[in-house]
């Protein structure tokens, strides 16, 4: 069972918009702004998309944004495309002993 | 952006060790900090340990530690990953990351670690 609570999966169509939650607790989203989300294609390894938030590292598409209320964060994918077809990980610093933590991750299917 | 290229996969049987290894290029081996983290089958992802490299200062889940060592080598600006006493729920992907606070920035392709 995975500290970050997801969706296992979502679908969209091209060109829709899509949201897929994370929640936790008070002891990591609800208190730090320090909400990761990570893109893995199938036997690939995990890329970052969005750091502390809202944040995009260089070269991440501007498709993808986050934002964090309470306990819970989102990520938000605009405009999909195929290519988006993914497992996304959510992942937070804690208070726990492993300073990190991630969700279970969520299926992104594009129909 | 760092490179990272991981060593090949690994069977062991249980209780037995294993040590794997994550080769950085393209940056300053100094000025990072090194995670490993796992993905069991179908699992999400879990953090393992990590090393501050400026410092060489190992830190571990709870969960790993005693079990897992993490040391790196400056001259070959590479990282390893030692796990003790494996076990069949050890079975998964091992990543290696540079870690800038709490993101995983760059990444390894993963190395299969099977107990079996």
């Amino acid at each position: 069972q995975s500290a970050l609570t997801q969706p296992a999966s979502v679908s969209g169509s091209p060109g829709q918009s899509i949201t897929i939650s994370c929640t936790g607790t008070s002891n990591d989203i609800g208190a730090f702004n320090y909400v990761s989300w990570y893109q893995q294609h199938a036997d690939k390894a995990p890329r970052l998309l969005i750091y502390d938030v809202i944040n995009r590292p260089s070269g991440a598409s501007h498709r993808f944004s986050g934002s964090k209320s309470g306990t819970s964060a989102s990520l938000t994918i605009s405009g999909l495309q195929a290519e988006d077809e993914a497992i996304y990980y959510c992942s937070s610093y804690t208070t726990r002993d492993t300073r990190v933590i991630f969700g279970g991750g969520t299926k992104l299917s594009v129909l | 952006q760092v490179q990272l290229v991981q060593s090949g996969a690994e069977v062991r049987k249980p209780g037995s060790s294993v040590k794997i290894s994550c080769k950085a290029s393209g940056g300053s081996f100094r000025s990072h900090a090194m995670s490993w983290l796992r993905q069991a089958p179908g699992q999400g992802i879990e953090w393992v340990g990590g090393i501050i490299l400026s410092l060489g200062a190992p830190n571990y889940a709870q969960k790993f530690q005693g079990r897992v060592t993490i040391t790196a080598d400056e001259s070959t600006a590479t990282v390893f990953m030692e796990m003790a006493g494996l076990r069949y729920e050890d079975t998964a992907i091992y990543f290696c990351a540079t870690q800038d606070a709490y993101v995983f920035d760059s990444w390894g392709q993963g190395t299969q670690i099977t107990v079996s």
